[in-house]
C-alpha cells in the first residue's frame, strides 16, 4: 500500500480557501487518490477522487502533481463545516483487497469564524 | 432515508460478553465493510464482503465474526469482549464495478464500550 504524509493539523479562517497538501511518493500507476473527510462524531465521508487530472466537484478541487507523488485537496471558501479530519488515501484501481481504503492519521482542519 | 445505518449506536458492555452490532444498506450496493476506530482515531479495516461473501479479513481475533444473510446486511458478532475491544465500529458500503473504485457510503458508527 501506498504510504502518505499529510500535516497533523491546519488551520483555516471561515470564507477564505484553504489547500490540504498529501505526499504519496510510493504510489502505484493504477491507484487512484482519494480524499474522505470525518466529521466530529460522524463516519467518514468521500469528498473526490482522481487518477492524473485535476477534478472538480461540489464539495472540492483536486489538483494532482504531474508525476502523481503529490496532491493537493482545495477547498474554495471554507466553512465551519468543513472542520473535519481529511484524509488522503491512494487506492488500487480494482475491486477486491488492492480496492481497500487504508486510513492514514488524516490532517485535521480547524475553521475560525 | 439513511443509506448506511447501524445499531445500536452506542453499547456498554462487561467484560467476557458477547455482542452484536447490525448494519443494513439500502443503496444497492454489492460490497460491505466493518471498519475500526480506536481511542487513538485510527481507522482500520476489519472486514470486506461482496456479494455475502468474505473477500477481506485483516488480522482480526477469531472473537470477531461477521455474518452476512444478504448483500444488503453485514452483522458483527463479538465473542468475549475485551477491554481493547472498546471502540467506534463502522460500517460501510460501496459498488464496485469492475476496474473502478467506488465511492464507500459509511454509516453514523456504533461506539461499543467495554467494561
Amino acid at each position: 500500500d501506498a504510504k502518505t504524509t499529510q500535516p497533523n493539523s491546519m488551520e483555516s479562517n471561515e470564507e477564505e480557501p484553504v489547500h490540504l497538501p498529501c505526499n504519496h511518493s510510493t504510489i502505484s500507476g493504477t491507484d487512484y487518490i482519494h480524499w474522505y473527510r470525518q466529521l466530529p462524531s460522524q463516519g467518514p465521508e468521500y469528498v473526490i477522487h482522481g487518477l492524473t487530472s485535476n477534478v472538480n466537484n461540489r464539495m472540492a478541487s483536486l489538483a494532482i502533481a504531474e508525476d502523481r507523488k503529490s496532491s493537493t485537496l482545495i477547498l474554495h471558501r471554507a466553512t465551519l463545516r468543513d472542520a473535519a479530519v481529511y484524509y488522503c488515501i491512494p487506492r488500487g484501481g480494482y475491486g477486491g483487497s488492492q480496492g481497500n481504503l487504508i486510513f492514514g492519521k488524516g490532517t485535521k482542519l480547524s475553521v475560525k469564524p | 432515508d439513511t443509506a448506511v445505518s447501524q445499531t445500536p449506536k452506542y453499547l456498554v458492555t462487561q467484560m467476557g460478553n458477547d455482542k452484536s452490532i447490525k448494519c443494513e444498506q439500502n443503496l444497492g450496493h454489492d460490497t460491505m465493510y466493518w471498519y475500526k476506530q480506536d481511542s487513538k482515531k485510527f481507522l482500520k479495516i476489519m472486514f470486506s464482503y461482496n456479494n455475502k461473501e468474505l473477500i477481506i479479513n485483516e488480522t482480526v481475533p477469531n472473537r470477531f465474526s461477521p455474518k452476512s444473510p444478504d448483500k444488503a446486511h453485514l452483522n458483527l458478532h463479538i465473542n468475549s469482549l475485551e477491554l481493547g475491544d472498546s471502540a467506534v465500529y463502522f460500517c460501510a458500503s460501496s459498488q464496485v464495478p469492475t476496474g473502478f473504485t467506488g465511492e464507500l457510503f459509511f454509516g453514523e458508527g456504533s461506539r461499543l464500550t467495554v467494561l
